[in-house]
């Protein structure tokens, strides 16, 4: 059974530029959700995204965003990059039920300069 | 929000050792889930083992057990002969019963196995 596949892994984008990551989930999994690592904030949700409907939103703003298709993969978007945007993003997939454990990927590392 | 809380930076151990993490979280739900994720230098978060808020009854899984006090709010993990593929960074998350998937994880303790 393939895991959670994230693409690309590693990006370098400029400020002012718009970036889009994208998950594919485990084979009948219907939850995604994506989360932001920082060295210093550790990890921090972002969206929870199950059946294309967001379930669950985290305290970010607006810039970021994302979608779920109808195949449960699923793409965030993060538009106007910041310094501080640079990070390892992680999704990770689920049943959706809430006692299933969260199956995670390996991450994209998005440096800003 | 909830809040979890590692105050654990780093931690070291002798291979065969025990070691304990800690954990302790602020909530205000009475049903919710709790967690111990791994995260070994190759980035892929695997976990280690779940807790739910109902059960007394503290989880075990192989080398690795928790304390559950569910009064003081914390939740420890406790690994047992410890062996050098157990070096990672550890993540106590934190998942309310009743709304979807929004994991609550503390900043991390990273654990070295010492040879």
């Amino acid at each position: 059974k393939a895991g959670v596949t994230q693409t690309p892994r590693y990006l370098i984008k400029t400020r002012g530029q718009q970036v889009t990551l994208s998950c594919s989930p485990i084979s009948g999994h219907r939850s995604v959700s994506w989360y932001q690592q920082t060295p210093g904030q550790g990890l921090q949700f972002l969206f929870e995204y199950f059946s294309e409907t967001q379930r669950n939103k985290g305290n970010f703003p607006g810039r970021f965003s994302g979608r779920q298709f109808s195949n449960s993969r699923s793409e965030m978007n993060v538009s106007t990059l910041e310094l501080g945007d640079s990070a390892l993003y992680l999704c990770a997939s689920s049943f959706g039920d809430r006692n299933n454990e969260q199956f995670f990927g390996p991450g994209t590392r998005l440096t800003v300069l | 929000a909830q809040t979890v809380t590692q105050s654990q930076p780093e931690m070291s151990v002798q291979e065969a050792e025990t070691v304990t993490l800690s954990c302790t979280y602020d909530t205000s739900e009475n049903n919710y889930y709790l967690f111990w994720y791994k995260q070994p230098p190759s980035r892929q978060m695997i976990l280690v083992i779940r807790q739910e808020a109902y059960k007394q009854q503290n989880a075990t899984e192989n080398r690795f057990s928790v304390n559950f006090q569910k009064a003081a709010k914390s939740f420890s993990l406790k690994i047992s002969d410890s062996q050098l593929g157990d070096t990672a960074m550890y993540f106590c998350a934190f998942l309310e019963a009743n709304t979807g998937n929004q994991f609550y994880f503390g900043t991390g303790t990273s654990l070295t196995v010492i040879p």
